[in-house]
């Protein structure tokens, strides 16, 4: 099973670009990384998914080496409302156990 | 919206009792997963139906029991109820489980309180 490892905590200020990597050691072949972010008292809401290099959409980017052992999540110019807890998951043809872990809590700051 | 409906969205019940949470997934979506998430803690993921057949099972108690019926609804249920299962409760659905990981949408949550 990928499990996946992030910083527990980030800090950061309105305007800056965040990056959050996390690592997946043991990530099989079939296995696309998936990043969600959860507000207080909500369900995550999907963020952006990637199988290899780079992603990006209207909101994020989404950087995957070519060992793909792990990814960084980037966040640019973040503002207050980024403020939320962002989880990194490794799924997809190993389907069973889906392990979101503890994810990655982002502060931003005025 | 995700478009993922939940019910209750609250409930308060005591040590012992059997509550039963309820769960309609997005329209056209086979697959439902079921989370609980505990108090400052990450998603545990519980358990994963596509329609209608039990596919994956997480760190679901015994005490804990979940199925989907044929409209594709589901329902999460827990007995015996302890303290610990305080917990958010979170239901989402995606379009299909096999191939490639599909994203799941969840549902606003559940809260129990297990008084």
């Amino acid at each position: 099973l990928a499990k996946t490892t992030q910083p527990i905590s980030m800090d950061s200020y309105e305007g800056q670009e965040v990056n959050i990597t996390c690592s997946h050691n043991n990530i099989a072949t079939n296995d696309y990384i998936t990043w969600y972010q959860q507000f207080p008292s909500q369900g995550p809401r999907f963020i952006i998914q990637g199988y290899k290099t780079k992603v990006t959409n209207e909101v994020a980017s989404l950087f995957i080496p070519a060992d793909r052992k792990s990814s960084t999540l980037s966040l640019p110019r973040v503002s207050l409302s980024d403020t939320a807890v962002y989880y990194c998951l490794v799924a997809g043809g190993s389907q069973g156990n889906l392990i979101f872990g503890k994810g990655t809590k982002l502060s931003v700051k005025p | 919206d995700s478009g993922v409906t939940q019910t209750p969205k609250h409930l308060i019940t005591a040590t012992g009792q059997r509550v039963t949470l309820r769960c309609s997934p997005r329209s056209g979506d086979l697959s439902v997963y079921w989370y609980q998430q505990s108090l400052d803690q990450g998603l545990q993921f519980l358990i994963q139906y596509y329609n209608g057949e039990e596919r994956a099972k997480g760190n679901i108690l015994e005490r804990f029991s979940a199925q989907q019926f044929p409209d594709l609804h589901s329902e999460l249920n827990l007995s015996s109820l302890e303290l610990g299962d305080s917990a958010l409760y979170f239901c989402a659905s995606s379009v299909r489980t096999l191939g490639t990981y599909n994203e799941q949408f969840f549902g606003p949550g559940t809260r129990l309180t297990v008084l």
